[in-house]
């Protein structure tokens, strides 16, 4: 199976700072990568998907890059409402995969 | 409005076969580019995908757990069953079915997901 690895695992960032997390595959995937948030006890929620695309009715703050095996989530300006665990995932392969998680906290 | 919810026991014994039911509505899964998948998450830790089942009936399976997997759908009743034997301790997570939808017009993402079950594995 493809492996994610994200980094960091976990970030501490203020209010109106830009973030990046980072995923890697260990194969190419073109662009069949999604970001997900998750808060503690509620539902990932697709963010990201096709490597670049923002799913309806997710804040412009959010946007992604990349292909093949190097993908990063950008949040232009952290809002206090961020802080959650973000999750990648590739979906190219028969056996798809999720990252481990990064966890977003807010100084 | 599509929605999906997976129904089946809270609590398994060591070495009992799990299975999960996940009713859908909204959409069918009979339409090209549909896939239904089902992904786990223990207390704490991260997002596993586990199996998915796409329109044409085709079934995928995580490696590391394929031997323990089945997924089929009833297009007939809008359901997607996973069955998973041999329960241990580890299996102990939150269980979700999700969507997705990839084709010339959708991107892929799982953009609807299950509320999720959590089942403990424990004698």
């Amino acid at each position: 199976d493809i492996q994610m690895t994200q980094s960091p695992s976990t970030l501490s960032a203020s209010v109106g700072d830009r973030v990046t997390i980072t995923c890697r595959a260990s194969q190419g995937v073109s662009k069949y990568l999604a970001w997900y948030q998750q808060k503690p006890g509620k539902v990932p929620k697709l963010l990201i998907y096709k490597a670049s695309y923002l799913q309806s009715g997710v804040p412009p703050r959010f946007s992604g890059s990349g292909s093949d095996t190097d993908f990063t989530l950008t949040i232009s300006s952290l809002q206090p409402d961020d802080a959650a665990t973000y999750y990648c995932q590739q979906y190219n392969s028969y056996s798809e995969t999720f990252g481990q998680g990064t966890k977003l906290e807010i100084k | 409005q599509v929605t999906l919810k997976e129904s089946g026991p809270a609590m398994v014994k060591p070495t009992q076969t799990l299975t999960l039911t996940c009713s859908f509505s909204g959409f069918s899964l009979t339409t090209p580019g549909v896939r239904v998948s089902w992904v786990r998450q223990p207390p704490g830790k991260a997002l596993e995908w586990l199996a998915r089942i796409d329109w044409d009936g085709d079934e995928f399976y995580t490696t590391s757990l394929k031997t323990r997997l089945t997924i089929s759908k009833d297009v007939s009743k809008n359901q997607v069953v996973l069955t998973m034997t041999n329960m241990e301790a580890v299996d102990t997570a939150t269980y979700y079915c999700a969507r997705m939808e990839l084709g010339s017009t959708a991107g892929g993402g799982f953009d609807y997901w299950g509320q999720g079950i959590l089942v403990t594995v424990s004698s």
